[in-house]
């Protein structure tokens, strides 16, 4: 069945970039997001990215997508206090009703 | 501003009792929302699709009877806790699609503790 794959913590220094990286298993994947969840807060779209692309960026974030590898990434430029979260990634499909399979989730520490 | 909102965010309830979560889309009508369920410290598990106007669909393992859901119109969902046990006690969250993009929305989730 589906799967999707996450390192479960990273730990970065402030102002560094953070990388956070995902696999997932369903080549017929149509969008594949980036979720922030704050402690007992509920998710935010941080980005997402349509399968037939392979880049997307949007201010601090850069979304990668290689889809031969099935490997998805995000990267926060200048990292700050702030961004210290769990971050999910996950994939669905369209057609598919866009029924969502979530990874485990990265924990990001910024360390100051 | 906010595009789903989840109501209540907090509730405690006695062993036995029902609870009821509402998820409402605010700016744009759904036909599908979905809800999950989190627990501590761990990723979202998907618990059914809830489709306006019929039957929502269960994830396998999903008690239908235990969790009822009802989207009785393109903006509101239900999920009904029925008879909860301290087992369900857990974080609740729906999403929304928005249709004609990728674009996928959720609540701010619903804690839920059964005394």
């Amino acid at each position: 069945g589906e799967d999707v794959e996450q390192s479960l913590f990273l730990s970065v220094r402030e102002g560094d970039s953070s990388v956070i990286n995902c696999t997932y298993t369903d080549s017929s994947s149509t969008y594949l997001y980036w979720y922030k969840q704050e402690p007992g807060a509920g998710l935010q779209l941080l980005t997402y990215i349509f399968s037939n692309m392979d880049m997307k960026q949007d201010q601090r974030l850069t979304v990668l997508l290689n889809k031969k590898d099935k490997h998805l990434s995000l990267r926060i430029a200048d990292t700050q206090t702030g961004d210290s979260a769990i971050y999910f990634c996950a994939e669905a499909q369209n057609p598919g009703g866009f029924k969502t399979i979530f990874g485990a989730g990265t924990r990001l520490f910024v360390k100051a | 501003g906010a595009v789903v909102s989840q109501h209540p965010s907090r509730v405690i309830c006695k062993s036995g009792t029902s609870v009821k979560i509402e998820c409402r889309s605010l700016d744009f009508q759904a036909t599908t929302m979905f809800w999950y369920r989190q627990f501590p410290k761990q990723s979202l598990m998907l618990m059914a699709t809830s489709n306006e106007g019929s039957k929502a669909t269960y994830e396998q393992g999903v008690e239908k009877d235990k969790f009822l859901i009802n989207h009785a119109s393109l903006t509101l969902s239900t999920l009904t806790v029925t008879s909860a046990h301290p087992e369900d006690s857990s974080f609740y969250i729906c999403s929304v699609h928005k249709g004609g993009s990728g674009e996928l929305f959720f609540g701010e989730g619903s804690r839920l503790t059964v005394l």
